[in-house]
């Protein structure tokens, strides 16, 4: 089990550019997560999916933030335009299910925008 | 809302003292409170969790005891060791127990 798998680990993009993070969930696990992780803001919790179903969006920054789960093996973060405020690292996490409500992360995408 | 309050950013301890890392939480239902941690380098993975039945959940020698009277869920440990130093945030579940609204962060440095 490789665990969770999120792509790229590192993206830099310039002031305006389009921003696409992957995240591959532990197989057979029912809901995906997406978190910003700052220093000042912590943990923020922006959406998650449940049976690939958009349960929860509301942490997502309504313009420019889009997220798709298209199968169970893979979701996608999209940013437009990127700005030097969405710098900060991504975090991608799955969780079991049926009870067992467990977070298991990725090690994240470091997002950069210059 | 929902909402966790971690007051210390950086806990700076010796090695061989005892822990206690602070959590509070504001939530109108009984929600599930959770310990994460996360080493340098390394992705956030679950601590702790808090049972429903009261009784004080333990891993590697931390415990923390939920205080429904407070609304606190301190991590306590009885004696630090220098492998204990990462980042520590405490979350608290929604009302569907699914998603979890995390605290700042506390940074816990042990010194030889």
């Amino acid at each position: 089990n490789a665990g969770v798998i999120q792509t790229p680990r590192h993206k830099v993009t310039g002031k305006g550019q389009e921003a696409t993070l992957w995240c591959e969930p532990i197989s057979g696990h029912s809901a995906v997560f997406w978190y910003r992780q700052t220093i000042v803001q912590g943990l923020e919790f922006l959406t998650y999916f449940r049976n690939q179903a958009p349960i929860d969006d509301s942490g997502m920054p309504k313009e420019r933030f889009s997220a798709q789960m298209p199968n169970q093996s893979h979701s996608t973060l999209k940013i437009q335009s990127t700005q030097p405020q969405d710098s900060a690292v991504y975090l991608c996490a799955s969780s079991p299910g049926q009870g067992d409500e467990r977070l298991f992360f990725g090690h994240g995408t470091k997002l950069s925008v210059l | 809302g929902d909402s966790v309050t971690q007051t210390e950013g950086l806990v700076t301890l010796t090695e061989g003292l005892p822990v206690m890392l602070n959590c509070t939480y504001q939530s109108t239902y009984s929600p599930f409170l959770f310990w994460y941690v996360q080493h340098l380098n390394e992705a956030p993975k679950l601590l702790l969790k808090s049972f429903t039945d009261n009784k004080r959940p333990e891993h590697q020698g931390f415990h923390a005891t939920l205080h429904k009277s407070s609304s606190s869920f301190h991590l306590q440990k009885s004696s630090a060791q220098l492998s204990d130093s990462a980042l520590y945030y405490c979350a608290l579940s929604d009302r569907m127990g699914y998603k979890l609204t995390f605290g700042t962060g506390t940074s816990l440095l042990v010194d030889p």
